[in-house]
């Protein structure tokens, strides 16, 4: 079946950066893009981009231009997330996502919560 | 950026209720909108895809509709189980949004 696994919940002062990951298993890892998600407290979700796992290339929302990376490592089927010069608003739970026929996202990661406070 | 709209942003409901729930789109989406179900401390869960497909699993009291601008997501009989926040998401075009969610509440 498929999972996706995220790493656990980090505290981050601002102005650090903070790398999220997702590990995939119960499929072919380059068959489907994956997305990631975030939801600061008590907000709504918001799209921060996707990631191409055959290619390694990466589409960011405008938003988060300059300040994320998305990258993988197809040899253990785990996509990242990398945001910098990180600020209080970026506390939030960071998700992956992954669609199947569409672009509708079919399964999730359980979440990580990242919390920028000094 | 295309914008989502979800009304209301909260409803009171009962068990047995029929309900509504509208999300407007900025610009035309044809019918790429999917509904989510979330319930506290958790991912969100597909409800809905293709404005009206029910994705395997979810019971058929749930149902989608709409294209364009306007999209409707209903349950036609609450259940204990159903009181969550739904959101509507558009992926018509990137950046991909989300409404800003309605949280369905027991009346």
């Amino acid at each position: 079946q498929v999972q996706l696994v995220q790493s656990g919940a980090e505290v981050k002062k601002p102005g650090a950066s903070v790398m999220v990951s997702c590990k995939a298993s119960g499929y072919t890892f380059t068959s489907y893009y994956m997305h990631w998600v975030r939801q600061a407290p008590g907000q709504g979700l918001e799209w921060m981009g996707v990631i191409n796992p055959t290619s390694g290339s990466a589409t960011y929302a405008q938003k988060f231009q300059g300040r994320v990376t998305m990258t993988r490592d197809t040899s253990t089927s785990t996509v990242y997330l990398e945001l910098s010069s990180l600020r209080s608003e970026d506390t939030a739970v960071f998700y992956c996502a992954r669609p199947t026929g569409g672009n509708h996202y079919d399964y999730w990661g359980q979440g990580s919560l990242v919390t920028v406070s000094s | 950026d295309i914008q989502m709209t979800q009304s209301p942003s909260t409803l009171s409901a009962s068990v047995g209720d029929r309900v509504t729930i509208t999300c407007r789109a900025s610009q035309s989406l044809s019918t790429w909108l999917a509904w989510y179900q979330q319930k506290p401390g958790k991912a969100p869960k597909l409800l809905i895809y293709k404005a009206s497909s029910l994705e395997s699993g979810v019971p058929s009291r749930f149902s989608g509709s709409g294209s364009g601008t306007e999209f409707t997501l209903t349950i036609s009989s609450l259940q204990p189980d159903d009181f969550a926040t739904y959101s509507c998401q558009q992926y018509n075009s990137y950046p991909y949004t989300f409404g800003q969610g309605t949280k369905l509440e027991i009346k």
